[in-house]
């Protein structure tokens, strides 16, 4: 099975910068996935990484090192909307698994 | 393009009965997965249908079945229901699944379950 950490609660200042740390053990790794979940709505898709490095789109930037098992998101000049929960999900022996989810709070 | 469509969005059962939950996925979509999403335990995986089998299944106990129809529409179903099945349900599609998949699901809204 999957095993997905990754912070419960981060805080920032509106225009600041957060890193969301996500660190994972599975078997038959085929990717890695945020997603983005306000508050009573259905989450959305935000990035995908199958390949070690840096994907940027955008304010939101994604990490993946498969080796150590760890990926981060960044997101970059946060606006008040930014204010969510973010969902980390591993690609695992044909299952997507997600995390508990960080819920993001910018404040002005 | 007509979005993930789930149905019922909210609905209130007691203990020992059993709930029928529908989701229609986006046209040309072949895979449905469905999601258990409480405040706890986040995202719980419940099982995944392509072409109307089901291709892989989470660790839930038998009283949770599902099924998906030629037009890719599935129905989820729990049986006996218990306190703790109260969550969200979550219908996510895509084009083709599994390791195939770009992890770009579209979900639904979801069907809130209050078991009482």
């Amino acid at each position: 099975g999957q095993n997905i950490d990754q912070p419960t609660e981060m805080t920032a200042t509106e225009g600041a910068i957060v890193q969301i740390n996500c660190t994972y053990q599975t078997s038959g790794f085929n990717g890695l996935f945020w997603y983005q979940q306000h508050a009573g709505e259905a989450p959305t898709f935000l990035s995908y990484n199958v390949l070690d490095g840096l994907e940027e789109k955008g304010r939101f930037s994604s990490f993946l090192s498969r080796s150590k098992g760890y990926s981060y998101l960044l997101l970059k000049e946060l606006q008040m909307k930014d204010s969510a929960s973010y969902l980390c999900a591993v690609m695992g022996d044909y299952k997507l698994s997600f995390g508990a989810g960080t819920t993001v709070t910018v404040r002005a | 393009k007509a979005g993930v469509t789930q149905t019922p969005r909210y609905l209130i059962k007691t203990r020992g009965q059993q709930v029928t939950l529908s989701c229609s996925p986006i046209s040309g979509h072949r895979s449905v997965s469905w999601y258990q999403q409480t405040p706890g335990q986040g995202l719980q995986f419940l099982f995944e249908y392509f072409s109307e089998t089901q291709r892989n299944k989470g660790n839930f106990p038998g009283r949770f079945s599902g099924r998906q129809f030629s037009n890719s529409r599935s129905e989820m179903n729990v049986s006996t229901l218990e306190l703790g099945d109260s969550a969200l349900y979550l219908c996510a599609s895509s084009l083709v699944g599994g390791q195939a998949n770009t992890g770009e699901l579209f979900f639904g809204e979801g069907s809130r379950l209050t078991v009482l």
